[in-house]
């Protein structure tokens, strides 16, 4: 069963805001919520993570509803290499070794940057 | 550091033949991971180390799989005998800890088997 669904793809123009949206309406509470991306021709790379708060870096802005039952990556001024597929991940961290089915690469959102 | 570092980039075999992937983890990352992606089944966890020892193989397809850790900087993906089937992407990729919330993937071996 999927644990989280992301539209297939989107578009974005260069410079402006993109919000890349999960939904996981049976996330447990001890769930945190991972994104990362890939690049063209390139291994996946760490974006960001949070468990219920905002959470802000230098890549990028999670914005965690209160439900904890859906979420929105935040890109604030797109560029043309954040084309990418974008991947909505859940972990429990309660335990070390639990990743086997508890860290899925769902088929993420392509995302699209047009200049 | 430089990163996970995988080899070879490209393999291309014959069906029937045996194919051998290589990694080096990050130093000092206790976790090194194998990954397979293809455009029908995506990105699927094949098999993860903890400490060098083996902790959950479930992911690896069939017993033409094998992957070992001699030591905590290398790690092997074996294919014996290798199927047209097998061609994918292989990554590897390490976390510092089980409980690390970054994995770090290397650039991937591109396998071909024809």
């Amino acid at each position: 069963d999927a644990k989280t669904t992301q539209p297939n793809s989107m578009e974005s123009n260069e410079e402006e805001p993109v919000h890349l949206p999960c939904n996981h309406s049976t996330i447990s509470g001890t769930d945190y919520i991972h994104w990362y991306r890939q690049l063209p021709s390139q291994g996946p790379e760490y974006v960001i993570h949070g468990l219920t708060s905002n959470v802000n870096n230098r890549m990028a802005s999670l914005a965690i509803a209160e439900d904890r039952k859906s979420s929105t990556l935040i890109l604030h001024r797109a560029t043309l290499r954040d084309a990418a597929v974008y991947y909505c991940i859940l972990r429990d961290h309660r335990l070390r070794d639990n990743y086997g089915q508890n860290f899925v690469f769902g088929p993420g959102t392509r995302l699209s940057v047009l200049p | 550091d430089a990163g996970v570092i995988q080899s070879p980039r490209h393999e291309v075999t014959e069906m029937g033949q045996e194919v051998t992937l290589r990694c080096k983890p990050i130093s000092g990352h206790d976790y090194l991971f194998w990954y397979r992606q293809t455009m029908m089944r995506g990105l699927e966890l094949l098999i993860y180390f903890n400490n060098n020892v083996p902790i959950d193989d479930s992911g690896m397809p069939e017993d033409r799989f094998s992957a070992k850790m001699p030591n905590a900087s290398f790690s092997t993906l074996k294919i014996q005998p290798s199927e047209p089937r097998d061609s994918a992407v292989y990554f590897c990729a390490s976390s510092l800890d089980g409980l690390a919330y970054e994995q770090y993937f290397g650039p991937g071996t591109r396998l071909t088997v024809t």
